[in-house]
């Protein structure tokens, strides 16, 4: 079956600017969570959504924002870009929905490289 | 909430060599998770193992819950083994929400 989808693969962008990014999770996996990875400050979680409902929310600015789709594809979004917002943002997909099982296994996808000049 | 160490931070190998990665958590988990990222960002999933042994091929893990770590063991490494490997832990209360560590860089020489 087909993993986890993120578009687009890399994007250049200016401070100032907005982007969205694209998850598409595995067929059947209701809950999406995105993470932010930089060389300073490493995995660090952006939030989680389940059934449409953000479930979780990382220590982040409110210019990070998400959402989910009825198809359980997500989208986030940065709005007025820093130059600290350049990292590889990661998306991840699991069954949910069944707390301490292995329904909690994460599987990622190849993640969206922004740069921010 | 939950802190996660691991150690080493750097490893080099020879190729077939062995090596053990060691994951310290700070609290109880019901959920440890091993990711090995390529040098291509990828994260993959290497184990669901909140507690006793797995093994995948050459890649086996041990979780010892009471005691607050996890081990991920490597055998006749190869060179496609490196990049750098992630153990993480939820941060609690059934979230979803995955504490890492910082990694361990793994590289295997030819």
């Amino acid at each position: 079956k087909a993993g986890v989808t993120q578009t687009p693969r890399y994007l250049i962008k200016t401070r100032g600017q907005q982007v969205t990014l694209s998850c598409s999770p595995i067929s059947g996996h209701r809950s999406v969570s995105w993470y932010q990875q930089t060389p300073g400050q490493g995995l660090q979680f952006l939030f989680e959504y389940f059934s449409e409902t953000q479930r979780n929310k990382g220590n982040f600015p409110g210019r990070f924002s998400g959402r989910q789709f009825s198809n359980s594809r997500s989208e986030m979004n940065v709005s007025t870009l820093e130059l600290g917002d350049s990292a590889l943002y990661l998306c991840a997909s699991s069954l949910s929905g069944l707390p301490f099982s292995g329904a909690n296994v994460l599987t990622f996808g190849a993640g969206s490289r922004l740069t921010v000049l | 909430g939950i802190q996660v160490e691991q150690s080493p931070p750097d490893l080099i190998l020879q190729e077939g060599a062995n090596s053990t990665l060691r994951c310290n958590f700070s609290d109880s988990v019901n959920n440890l998770q091993w990711f090995h990222q390529n040098p291509w960002g990828q994260l993959i999933n290497l184990f669901y193992i909140p507690s006793g042994t797995k093994q995948n091929g050459r890649l086996s893990a041990t979780t010892v819950a009471t005691e607050r770590y996890s081990l991920l063991y490597i055998s006749s490494s190869q060179t496609t083994d490196s990049g750098v490997y992630f153990c993480a832990a939820p941060s609690g209360g059934g979230s979803e929400k995955l504490v890492f560590g910082k990694g361990t860089k793994l590289t295997v020489n030819p």
